[in-house]
């Protein structure tokens, strides 16, 4: 089952301005990731946090963690076309083995 | 250094027929897992691994087999191919703990007819 629910399903901004995608999840978590994937392409891992963390930044990346509301946030500031992807977010709970339980995901699109 | 290989990168198989997708990784992971991805449903986590012997299910693990005989390799068989298989597969690896997050192969995409 899923874990992760992202939210807008689908984003469309201009380059040069800020995207805010959320994910909230259902269980307890260790830390959770989100990951980038273009068209046709393999997912990349952006970044993660862990549950005792409440804000992460890489880059022009900016995470940040509820574990009180179970959700988590991803901000991409200043955003180019090449950031054009699906975004998801993934989680990995405390079962002792770090699999992971993604989200439907986002799909940003940034116009020139 | 390659990263996580999957081969091959597209196959179109008939209804019952079986074959094995490859996945052999170079950075000494423990970790590897395989995902199937569907529009609309994200990444299902079929079967995973902590380290070569050691294999268990994840959400989908029906129609699927893994073993893990060295760290490096990893593959995926279908016993009887179905078209509820379509997909696109991905494997992926970590080392252990995950600190560093997984890092993903480039897919194959699978068509059942």
């Amino acid at each position: 089952s899923q874990q992760g629910e992202e939210d807008p399903q689908a984003l469309s901004i201009q380059e040069g301005e800020n995207a805010t995608m959320n994910c909230s999840y259902k269980t307890s978590i260790n830390n959770l990731q989100w990951y980038r994937q273009n068209s046709g392409r393999g997912l990349v891992h952006l970044i993660l946090i862990r549950s005792n963390e409440r804000e992460k930044h890489s880059g022009r990346l900016r995470v940040t963690l509820d574990t009180s509301k179970k959700s988590s946030s991803l901000l991409i500031t200043a955003s180019r076309a090449a950031d054009t992807a699906s975004y998801f977010c993934a989680t990995v709970g405390y079962s002792g083995y770090s699999t992971l339980t993604f989200g439907k995901g986002t799909m940003l699109l940034v116009s020139p | 250094n390659a990263g996580v290989t999957q081969t091959p990168k597209f196959q179109v198989l008939k209804t019952g027929q079986s074959m094995t997708l490859q996945c052999a990784q170079d950075m000494n992971h423990e970790y590897m897992s395989w995902y199937r991805q569907d529009p609309g449903m994200g990444l299902r986590l079929i079967h995973y691994s902590v380290g070569a012997g050691i294999t268990d299910q994840g959400e989908v693990p029906n129609g699927y087999n893994v073993s893990r005989s060295t760290t490096e390799d990893f593959p995926l068989r279908l016993l009887s191919a179905a078209p509820s298989q379509t997909s696109v597969y991905f494997c992926a690896s970590a080392s252990q703990g995950g600190n560093d997050g997984y890092t993903f192969g480039s897919g194959t995409r699978l068509t059942v007819v």
